[in-house]
Order: C-alpha cells, then sequence, then structure tokens
C-alpha cells in the first residue's frame, strides 16, 4: 500500500510569507503528527492530529498552526516565516496514537 | 519534555556491540525506537509499552526500565547497514486531557566501520 505522501518536497520562501505543508497518511490512519528537523536538535515535536482534532501540542509559537481533514489528510501552515524556520518539516501518520508510526519523506523549507 | 539520549556519537568496526541509552525526567507510557538513515526518513524499530519490556530485532534488541525512566539499546555484532541515526521517543502516559505527543530525543549518531 502506498506510503505517507508529503507536498512539496522543497520549498523555498521569503520572510515574512507564509507557507502550507500537506501530508496524506497511509491509508486506514487516523492519526497524523508533524515534527521539524534541524541539525543538531533531532526530530521536534509540532503536534499530533487524531480524528480531526489536536490531541498534542509541542512547544513551538502560534504561528505554526495545523489541521486535519475528515479523510485524515493533514496540512500544516506557518505565517510570517523567520529564517529559522528553515528547515525538513517530517509528517509521520499511525493508525492510532503511539503505535508505530510511518514518516513522509519530508519537505524541505528554506526561507531566505 | 525531550528524552535525552547519550551518547551523542559512537563510532564502531563491524561487529563489535553499541548501547545507546535514553533517559527521561518524566513518567513514561511508552518508549520507541527510530533509525534514520542520510538523507531519508525515519524507519520504525520497536515499541517498548511495559516496565521490564525487552524486545528484540534481528541482532536489536531494547529494553525499557519504567521505575527509573529509561531505555536502552543494544546493537550486537554491528554490520554496516546499521550505520545511521538513532532516536528513542517517548510518550507520556494518559492523562484526562489526553496522551503527551511522541517526543524524540536529540539522537544518536552511528558509524560503523569495515
Amino acid at each position: 500500500k502506498a506510503g505517507v505522501t508529503q507536498t512539496p518536497r522543497y520549498l523555498i520562501k521569503t520572510r515574512g510569507q507564509q507557507v502550507t505543508l500537506s501530508c496524506s497518511p497511509i491509508s486506514g490512519h487516523r492519526s497524523v503528527s508533524w515534527y521539524q528537523q534541524t541539525p543538531g536538535q533531532g526530530l521536534q515535536f509540532l503536534f499530533e492530529y487524531f480524528s480531526e482534532t489536536q490531541r498534542n501540542k509541542g512547544n513551538f509559537p502560534g504561528r505554526f498552526s495545523g489541521r486535519q481533514f475528515s479523510n485524515s489528510r493533514s496540512e500544516m501552515n506557518v505565517s510570517t516565516l523567520e529564517l529559522g524556520d528553515s528547515a525538513l518539516y517530517l509528517c509521520a501518520s499511525s493508525w492510532r496514537m503511539n503505535t508505530e508510526a510511518f514518516f513522509g519523506q519530508g519537505t524541505r523549507l528554506t526561507v531566505v | 519534555q525531550q528524552p535525552v539520549q547519550s551518547p551523542q556519537a559512537v563510532i564502531l568496526r563491524e561487529g563489535e556491540d553499541a548501547v545507546i541509552n535514553c533517559s527521561s525526567s518524566k513518567a513514561l507510557y511508552s518508549v520507541h525506537w527510530y533509525r534514520q538513515k542520510h538523507g531519508e526518513a525515519p524507519v520504525f524499530l520497536m515499541i517498548l509499552l511495559k516496565g521490564g519490556e525487552q524486545k528484540g530485532h534481528e541482532k536489536i534488541s531494547a529494553s525499557f526500565n519504567e521505575k527509573k525512566q529509561q531505555s536502552s539499546l543494544y546493537l550486537t555484532a554491528s554490520q554496516l547497514s546499521y550505520s545511521g541515526t538513532y532516536f528513542c521517543g517517548t510518550f507520556g502516559p494518559l492523562t484526562g486531557g489526553g496522551a503527551d505527543g511522541l517526543t524524540f530525543g536529540k539522537g544518536t549518531h552511528l558509524i560503523i566501520q569495515p
């Protein structure tokens, strides 16, 4: 079956702009989590959605937001981009919380 | 709160053993282990759900000490394919408001040399 799909794979944005990233989970998976990965910081948890509800949120400013649709697809939005937002953003899906997570290939965001 | 992994990096010769530790300052409900190779997505290795639980995956196994809030990943007779960054992820106990999200440590870089 198809894996987790993230689009786009690469993005270049200018400071102050906003960006929307998309994640299509594995069919049947209802939990979607988002992570920011930067060198030296590992995988930083952004938020987790389950059945269209945000269940958990990491320690990120309010500029980072997300949502999940009825088909479990998820989007995350970053407004007023800063240079420090440059990172690999990974999405992971699982059939429910606290089970094996399958990661997408990520979206590489560069803010200039 | 992010779990702490040690060591940060380790270099081994093929066939040697390695231990990667993961500790948390908060109570844990479960511990997850993942491996990420350069340029690839993290891949699931195993989940430990109960204190005292041990699991094995080929020559890779792990233990979970719930009371000490610690987990260790054991790689025996390492192979070149084991190279990568290993992440432990911790999941807090269920609360009335829901569970903490899966929070990862900063990772341990493992390099296996021939």
